[in-house]
């Protein structure tokens, strides 16, 4: 089976603050991808980032970066010098093939709160 | 480009009553998926179409439950009757590559 695990309910800093989102995944496939989706207080999902299986180099964005262990199945995700923007609830998710259309299995999510 | 377009945004209809959602995929997107997401289950997958033919719909709660894809540029999730326990916020999403893009969702509130 698979499951994703994000097990910071809530975070809360201080701008200017680097924090890091936690996610811990289960799969028995050898092929699979892994997705960070952000959820703003609007209520859309807005795609962050896609990684596979095969591909452990760490991603970095502007002030967000990844990083992806397969020894430890963990694919967390840092934000450097946190703004109040950055305050959404932020979802780590598993998927076998997407190319294939297959679902996305979503971890609960980590609300991070970011003030001035 | 327009994203996912989902109608209406906001629903309030009384138990009993049949809700029906709507969702406009992107254009040249092959495949269309139905989410529901609630506090206590967080976001999981109701059904999801490849070229307008449902493939998986396990998610799908039970039989008042319904989605049907009569085209590439439209999908309707149905629910009838529906009861308090049915209120949550659903999403539809639709992907061409390799990522899921969401539309804003629709909250229902069944009162």
């Amino acid at each position: 089976a698979q499951k994703v695990t994000q097990a910071q309910t809530e975070i809360s800093v201080v701008e200017k603050e680097d924090v890091t989102l936690d996610c811990v995944y289960e799969t028995r496939d050898t092929t699979y991808y892994l997705f960070w989706y952000k959820q703003p207080p609007s209520g859309e999902l807005v795609f962050l980032i896609r990684r596979n299986s095969f591909d452990e180099q760490n991603e970095i964005s502007g002030r967000y970066s990844w990083n992806f262990q397969k020894s430890t199945s963990s694919f967390n995700f840092t934000i450097t010098a946190s703004q109040v923007v950055d305050s959404a609830v932020y979802f780590c998710a598993l998927s076998r093939r997407p190319q294939a259309g297959t679902a996305l299995i979503f971890g609960k999510g980590t609300t991070l709160s970011v003030s001035s | 480009d327009a994203g996912v377009i989902q109608s209406p945004r906001h629903e309030v209809t009384e138990m009993g009553q049949e809700v029906t959602l709507r969702c406009k995929p992107i254009s040249g997107h092959d495949y269309l998926f139905w989410y529901r997401q609630t506090m206590m289950r967080g976001l999981e997958l109701l059904i999801y179409f490849n070229n307008n033919v449902p493939i998986d719909d396990s998610g799908m709660p039970e039989d008042r439950f319904s989605a049907k894809m009569p085209n590439a540029s439209f999908s309707t999730l149905k629910i009838q009757p529906s009861e308090p326990r049915d209120s949550a916020v659903y999403f539809c999403a639709s992907q061409g590559g390799y990522e899921q893009y969401f539309g804003p969702g629709t909250r229902l509130t069944v009162t």
